[in-house]
C-alpha cells in the first residue's frame, strides 16, 4: 500500500503568505520525515518527527504530527520565493522498518 | 562537516553498458541506503547497507542490479548491462541508526541511450 500520499499535489501562494501541506500515511510508524527538492537537485532534510511527538518547529517550519488520524502537516510560514520547491512527507513503516516510503510530493509555487 | 557525497553528478551509457555509481555518507554515518526516482515519481527504496553487510535488498531488481559498502570506500550501485528503463536519478542516504535522519546526497542521474 502507498505511504505518505502529499495533498495537495500542487499549491501556488504569494510571497509572505503561508503554505500548509498534508500528508497521509496507512500503517503505523517510528517518525516521520519531511523533505524539499528542487527541481532537478538532490533532497534537503527539513525535520523529523516521532510517534510519540504532535508538533515540532524549526525556524519558520512547523509541523504536526496525528497518529490516530495517520496523518502529518507541514506549515511554512511567511513564504519566500526560495521556499518554491518540492515538498516530501516520508514514513518507516513502523516496527524494525527502516526503508522510507515517499509519496509523489506537493510541489510548491511561492510567486514573487 | 561534508554532506553525502555522489559521484558521478550525471551519467550517461549506452544499452548494454554498465553503471557504477558511488556514495561516500556522511562522517559519523555507517548506515547506507539507495533509492530510486523514477520521472514523476516518488522515491523507491532500493537496498540498505552497512560496512561490508547487506542488510535488505528487497527493492533492487533481481537481476543486474548489485550494491556493495566495502569496509574503506564508498558504497557503489552497479548496474550492468543498461537498459533504456534504468533511466533515472539514484540517491543515497545515511543515517547514524535505524530510525535517526536520513540525509540524502545530490544523486546520480543516470541516462542510457
Amino acid at each position: 500500500s502507498q505511504q505518505g500520499e502529499e495533498d495537495p499535489q500542487a499549491l501556488s501562494i504569494q510571497e509572505g503568505e503561508n503554505a500548509t501541506m498534508n500528508c497521509s500515511y496507512k500503517t503505523s510508524i517510528n517518525n516521520l520525515q519531511w523533505y524539499r527538492q528542487n527541481s532537478g537537485r538532490g533532497l534537503v532534510h527539513l525535520i523529523l518527527i516521532r510517534s510519540n511527538e504532535r508538533e515540532k518547529h524549526s525556524g519558520r517550519l512547523r509541523v504536526t504530527l496525528d497518529t490516530s488520524k495517520k496523518s502529518s502537516s507541514l506549515l511554512i510560514t511567511a513564504s519566500r520565493a526560495a521556499d518554491t520547491a518540492s515538498y516530501f512527507c516520508a514514513t518507516d513503516g513502523g516496527g524494525s522498518n527502516y526503508k522510507l516510503t515517499f509519496g509523489k510530493g506537493t510541489l510548491l509555487t511561492v510567486n514573487p | 562537516n561534508a554532506g553525502v557525497m555522489q559521484n558521478p553528478r550525471h551519467l550517461v551509457r549506452r544499452r548494454g553498458q554498465e553503471a557504477r555509481l558511488r556514495c561516500s555518507p556522511m562522517k559519523g554515518h555507517s548506515h547506507v541506503y539507495w533509492y530510486r526516482q523514477l520521472p514523476e515519481e516518488g522515491l523507491k527504496f532500493m537496498v540498505y547497507l552497512q560496512k561490508e553487510n547487506i542488510i535488505d535488498e528487497s527493492g533492487m531488481p533481481k537481476e543486474r542490479f548489485s550494491a556493495e559498502f566495502p569496509k574503506e570506500g564508498p558504497s557503489i550501485l552497479r548496474i550492468q548491462q543498461v537498459v533504456r528503463g534504468d533511466s533515472a536519478a539514484y540517491f543515497c542516504a545515511s543515517s547514524r541508526g535505524t530510525h535517526y535522519e536520513q540525509y540524502f546526497g545530490p544523486g546520480t542521474r543516470l541516462t542510457v541511450t
